[in-house]
């Protein structure tokens, strides 16, 4: 039990469709985030939100579509992508600016755009 | 802005043995906050610890340990008697100690996969 759970684990997608990612955490934490990890390459940060509210979006294209109806759910929806967005997208969450505890990982969606 | 180095893609040890892997930043912030995570085959990155650059003392968990060089921005890893369970891809990162929103996010480096050799 990782604290962090998202669903679905992999998605392969065409790339018209219409596709959510999903991510719940049970930890009490304010702040959740979504990264991307493509290979060889750094995890990049997509979006941030603290208390529900977004502070943070790290010019992503808007075929990202992140959703925070609570501090416990966050969501990344996605139309018309790319085949370089295949990759696996890992949401994290953390007590939030204010603490100096470290963020927590779920396991993260494999995509593949086809 | 920030930046994280690691500059081995790949290490390998034999197992019961010492691994050290290198990492590096850059920053011109004092006060910070720098990570080790793993990610095994199952995805799920794992905090491994964490160092407060404030604090002298070189942190250790278990069977991990960093070296802290803050002169020289430099947070080196060692896993001292290795297991085949220490197999993963390991990431250095750096945190911000500044407490604005937005400055929680994590800088990632590239990451060192580890094998360990029976």
């Amino acid at each position: 039990e990782t604290g962090v759970t998202q669903t679905p684990r992999h998605l392969v997608m065409g790339m018209t469709n219409k596709k959510s990612l999903k991510c719940e955490q049970h930890l009490g934490h304010n702040a959740m985030y979504w990264y991307k990890q493509s290979a060889k390459k750094p995890l990049e940060l997509m979006f941030v939100y603290n208390f529900k509210e977004q502070t943070e979006n790290n010019s992503v294209p808007s075929r990202f579509s992140p959703e925070c109806p609570n501090s416990s759910h966050l969501f990344l929806h996605l139309h018309t992508l790319q085949p370089e967005d295949s990759a696996l997208y890992l949401c994290a969450s953390s007590h939030g600016p204010n603490s100096n505890q470290p963020q927590h990982f779920g396991d993260g969606t494999r995509l593949s755009i086809l | 802005a920030q930046t994280v180095t690691q500059s081995q893609p790949e290490m390998s040890v034999q197992e019961a043995e010492t691994v050290t892997l290198s990492c590096t930043y850059d920053t011109s912030e004092s006060d910070y906050y720098l990570f080790w995570y793993k990610q095994p085959p199952s995805r799920q990155m794992i905090l491994v610890i964490r160092q407060e650059a404030y604090k002298q003392q070189n942190a250790t968990e278990n069977r991990f340990s960093v070296n802290f060089q803050k002169a020289a921005k430099s947070f080196s890893l060692k896993i001292s008697d290795s297991q085949l369970g220490d197999a993963a891809m390991y990431f250095c990162a750096y945190r911000s100690g500044i407490s604005n929103f937005g400055n929680e996010k994590l800088t990632f480096g590239t990451g060192t996969r580890l094998t360990i050799i029976p």
